[in-house]
């Protein structure tokens, strides 16, 4: 079975950094993604980790340790648009096992 | 198309009518996904295609719900004689992939059943 776990809420001042964890017990894992959804728009995605490591894409970096079964989505310069879910989802093949979301909600 | 499209974006039905939900994915995409997205829920993977392969439709939650895909391109998800636990946003996703690595998401379709 798949067992993805993030938290619910969090909330932080514009202009300010938070990270969001996930952790992870998978039948198998190929990959992690990390998707942004926007309330009633489609996820759009952020990034994928493959490696043990840091991956960093401006303002967002990914970070993930498959032998903790592990990852965090950290993002800086929050901006008001930041607001929103964030999805952590393993890929084992070709399908997506997702967390349930973790609402961010940036304060000015 | 620019991006994957859904329609409606919206629909509300009756317990036990009969919807059905269609997706058009990125041009060229092989891979075609569909996920159900409970409110305040991650989605929940429902069926996958390649091209016009169904090859995996575990889950799928009942045998009132159809998904086919004739020509590789389209999609349409049918309910049958829905149900109020059916309420939720239907997500459909493609890639140029055989795998999520490249997956597009399109908007959804929400569904109401009254």
């Amino acid at each position: 079975g798949q067992n993805i776990d993030q938290p619910t809420e969090m909330t932080a001042t514009e202009g300010a950094i938070v990270q969001i964890n996930c952790t992870y017990q998978t039948s198998g894992f190929n990959g992690l993604f990390w998707y942004q959804q926007h309330a009633g728009e489609a996820p759009t995605f952020l990034s994928y980790n493959v490696l043990d490591g840091l991956e960093e894409k401006g303002r967002f970096s990914s970070f993930l340790s498959r032998s903790k079964g592990y990852s965090y989505l950290l993002l800086k310069e929050l901006q008001m648009k930041d607001s929103a879910s964030y999805l952590c989802a393993v890929t084992n093949d070709y399908k997506l096992s997702f967390g349930a979301g973790t609402t961010v909600t940036v304060r000015a | 198309g620019a991006g994957v499209s859904q329609s409606p974006r919206y629909k509300v039905a009756k317990r036990g009518q009969d919807v059905a939900l269609r997706c058009d994915p990125i041009s060229g995409h092989v891979s075609l996904f569909w996920y159900q997205q409970a409110l305040g829920q991650g989605p929940e993977f429902l069926t996958y295609f390649q091209n016009e392969a169904q090859l995996d439709k575990s889950g799928l939650p009942s045998d009132r719900f159809f998904a086919e895909r004739p020509e590789g391109s389209v999609s349409t998800l049918k309910i049958q004689r829905t149900q109020q636990e059916d309420s939720a946003v239907y997500l459909c996703a493609s890639s140029r992939n055989k795998d999520s690595s490249e997956a597009f998401f399109g908007q959804g379709t929400r569904l109401t059943v009254v």
